[in-house]
């Protein structure tokens, strides 16, 4: 299976800064068509998921042009420009590449 | 609009069996799979499997493969997840998401089901 590891597992920020999150995969994401499978979700308490970010980089519709990602193979970044009231919750990066597909442990995302 | 409208809430006896409904609508569901996802209290997410809506392939997670089952049904575009032999491990909110095959990502979720496996 392809685990999928997330720092931090916490971060306090303060409105209007940004805020970064890391999540190694421990192996490739490359598909054989060319694409990295990875995906960035969010969740709000109390709510369902929402995709983020799919293949890396690309916004889901309605998705904040503050939020963006990058990387490549192995290792990537989620990284919120300038940190919002609304932006609170769990961040989960996944890889929907091979069975079984997997999440990171999460990362909460808290006012400080 | 694309919808996922799941069952309610459901408390459940250690041993029993739970299905859960998946109703889908707003879209013909032709190059898309159905996963199922469940989150215990104050965890993470965890995948259980997935469907393909068009041929009924199912592909199931190591961790359920024996006592969980997913089906599709045509007509009313609905998928099921049945899981057996409960125990209170599987207490948790249970998802059930698309994958579309242009994001190649979890892109519409359900709104959740909560099941509570208590004695």
């Amino acid at each position: 299976d392809i685990v999928m590891t997330q720092t931090p597992r916490s971060s306090p920020v303060i409105l209007g800064q940004p805020a970064s999150i890391s999540c190694k995969s421990s192996q490739s994401l490359v598909h054989s068509d060319g694409n990295t499978y990875l995906s960035w979700l969010h969740q709000r308490p109390g709510q369902p998921p929402r995709l983020l970010l799919y293949k890396i980089s690309n916004r889901f519709l309605g998705v904040p042009d503050r939020f963006s990602g990058s990387g490549a193979g192995t290792d990537f970044t989620l990284k919120i420009s300038r940190v919002e009231a609304e932006d609170v919750g769990i961040y989960y990066c996944m890889q929907p590449l091979q069975s079984p597909y997997t999440f990171g442990q999460g990362t909460k995302l808290e006012i400080k | 609009q694309v919808q996922l409208v799941q069952s309610g809430a459901e408390e459940k006896k250690p041993g029993a069996s739970l299905k859960v409904s998946c109703k889908t609508s707003g879209h013909n569901f032709v190059g898309y799979y159905i996963h199922w996802v469940r989150q215990a209290p104050g965890q993470g997410l965890e995948w259980m499997g997935w469907i393909d809506p068009n041929s009924g392939a199912p592909d199931y997670a190591p961790n359920f493969q024996g006592r969980f089952t997913m089906t599709w049904d045509t007509s009313t575009t609905t998928a099921y997840m049945e899981l057996n032999r409960l125990t209170s491990d599987d207490t948790a909110m249970y998802y059930c998401v698309r994958e579309d095959d242009y994001f190649d990502a979890f892109d519409i979720w359900g709104q959740g089901t909560m099941v509570t496996v208590s004695s």
